[in-house]
């Protein structure tokens, strides 16, 4: 059974990183058409696409975040990552890591991990 | 960049259908899929290729799409289906997945 976990520290000060790591669980994350991808939410408000990576290295990001991300993939510790780079108020989120499916669509979740931006 | 359009809020009476709209320009030539997300808890898929439900997904929740709108249609409605849905797309023109902004599901 497929599972996926978030990790990462909970308070970034602004203008930092922000890294994620995503350890997947039932599956390796380089199976062939592997798709993964980060998904936030702030608090109280709807969901926001960050990027996907695939198992070959590809990715896409989110138009309005592209310059400030980085994903990649650890096949040695079945784990993907997410990097976002000066960092604000305004990334204060519920960060998930989920699979994305070839239909298009993220049929695993992680259960999220809050991150918070301080200044 | 393409846009999915969802109303802020539906109220149902239990034991009703509550129907939820996506709307999209030409959405009905995009495969839709729809979350359920309760308080505290990550997104679930309820329905992906427009109409097909994942396995655990009870009968009750189907799905449409036609034109500029999808929908989500909850029959016999819960209270435990109360929760904030989401539709989702893939813009394969500019490679990126949209998420309408949601719809928060209040069963009176």
């Amino acid at each position: 059974q497929l599972q996926l976990q978030e990790s990462g520290p909970g308070l970034v000060k602004s203008s930092e990183t922000l890294s994620l790591t995503c350890t997947v669980s039932g599956d390796s994350v380089s199976s062939t058409n592997s798709y993964w991808g980060w998904i936030r939410q702030p608090p109280g408000k709807g969901l926001e696409w960050i990027g996907n990576i695939y198992s070959n290295g590809t990715t896409h990001y989110n138009p309005s975040l592209k310059s400030r991300l980085t994903m990649s993939v650890d096949t040695s510790k079945n784990q993907f990552s997410l990097k976002v780079s000066s960092v604000t108020a305004a990334d204060t989120s519920m960060y998930y890591c989920a699979r994305f499916t070839a239909a298009d669509a993220f049929d695993i979740w992680g259960q999220g991990t809050m991150v918070t931006v301080s200044s | 960049s393409y846009v999915l359009t969802q109303p802020p809020s539906v109220s149902v009476a239990p034991g009703k259908t509550a129907s939820i709209t996506c709307g999209g320009n030409n959405i009905e030539t995009k495969s839709v899929h729809w979350y359920q997300q309760k308080p505290g808890q990550a997104p679930v898929l309820v329905i992906y290729y427009d109409r097909d439900r994942p396995s655990g997904i009870p009968e009750r929740f189907s799905g449409s799409n036609s034109g500029n709108t999808a929908t989500l249609t909850i029959s016999r409605v819960e209270a435990g289906d109360e929760a904030d849905y989401y539709c989702q797309v893939w813009a394969s023109s500019s490679d990126h997945v949209v998420f309408g902004g949601g719809t928060k599901l209040t069963v009176l």
